[in-house]
């Protein structure tokens, strides 16, 4: 079945630490994007990638890194910077950007927590 | 600046019930419209998507509605089941985002058996 995996489920971060988080799609989409999503909050987009070896930062980028070597992955690091980083992080992904006909399709999400 | 609302934030239903969600955004030069669905703990998914030129887009008991000039779409949900609860999100995408989604913050339904 085609779709999005991200991994872990969860996950930890201690004071000082990079994480990252895995996003894996299989859809063959060329759009692929990552928000963040805080309780009683919408979605907010981090950053988001066209094509391969491009991205562009979102809303709220700062604290973050993202690259794009293959199409089908996009990962995630939060870094050090990111002072408040506990949050439901979703990975999603579209054909391309720009399609006012094509939705947009998520994986199950990680829960990252500071320990 | 271009906003997405949803009230209420919770609403909570008797089994059978047909309901309405409501959306509205808040400029109507938009790409599409979106409702996505989201149990406890996991991603979105998506229910309907309605184009800029369209009305509605249906798809089983779930019914989406598309009315720019007022800024408001609106989800119905025929014969409510204990099964449909969950979070319902609305997403806009404006013109001139390059693809990025305006999220409303989600109306939490409980159907009640």
């Amino acid at each position: 079945d085609g779709g999005i995996t991200q991994s872990p489920k969860y996950l930890f971060r201690k004071e000082g630490q990079n994480v990252t988080l895995s996003c894996e799609q299989n859809l063959n989409h060329d759009a692929m994007y990552w928000y963040r999503q805080d309780p009683g909050q919408g979605l907010r987009l981090i950053y988001y990638s066209q094509i391969v070896n491009d991205f562009q930062k979102g809303d709220i980028a700062e604290g973050y890194s993202v690259s794009r070597e293959k199409k089908e992955s996009f990962p995630l690091t939060v870094t050090s910077a990111q002072k408040n980083p506990t949050a439901f992080y979703l990975c999603a992904s579209s054909i391309s950007l720009g399609q006012s006909n094509q939705p947009q399709h998520f994986g199950d999400g990680t829960r990252l927590s500071i320990l | 600046k271009q906003e997405v609302t949803q009230i209420p934030a919770a609403l909570s239903v008797p089994e059978g019930e047909n309901l309405v969600l409501n959306c509205s955004f808040t400029d109507s030069a938009i790409y599409n419209l979106q409702w996505f669905r989201q149990d406890p703990g996991k991603g979105l998914t998506s229910l309907l998507l309605i184009q800029s030129s369209q009305r509605e887009q249906t798809s089983g008991r779930l019914n989406a509605s598309l009315d720019k000039s007022s800024g408001r779409s609106t989800l119905y949900i025929a014969a409510s089941q204990p099964g449909d609860s969950a979070t319902y999100l609305c997403a806009v995408l404006y013109t001139g985002a390059n693809s990025k989604l305006t999220f409303g913050k989600g109306i939490t339904l409980s159907v009640r058996p």
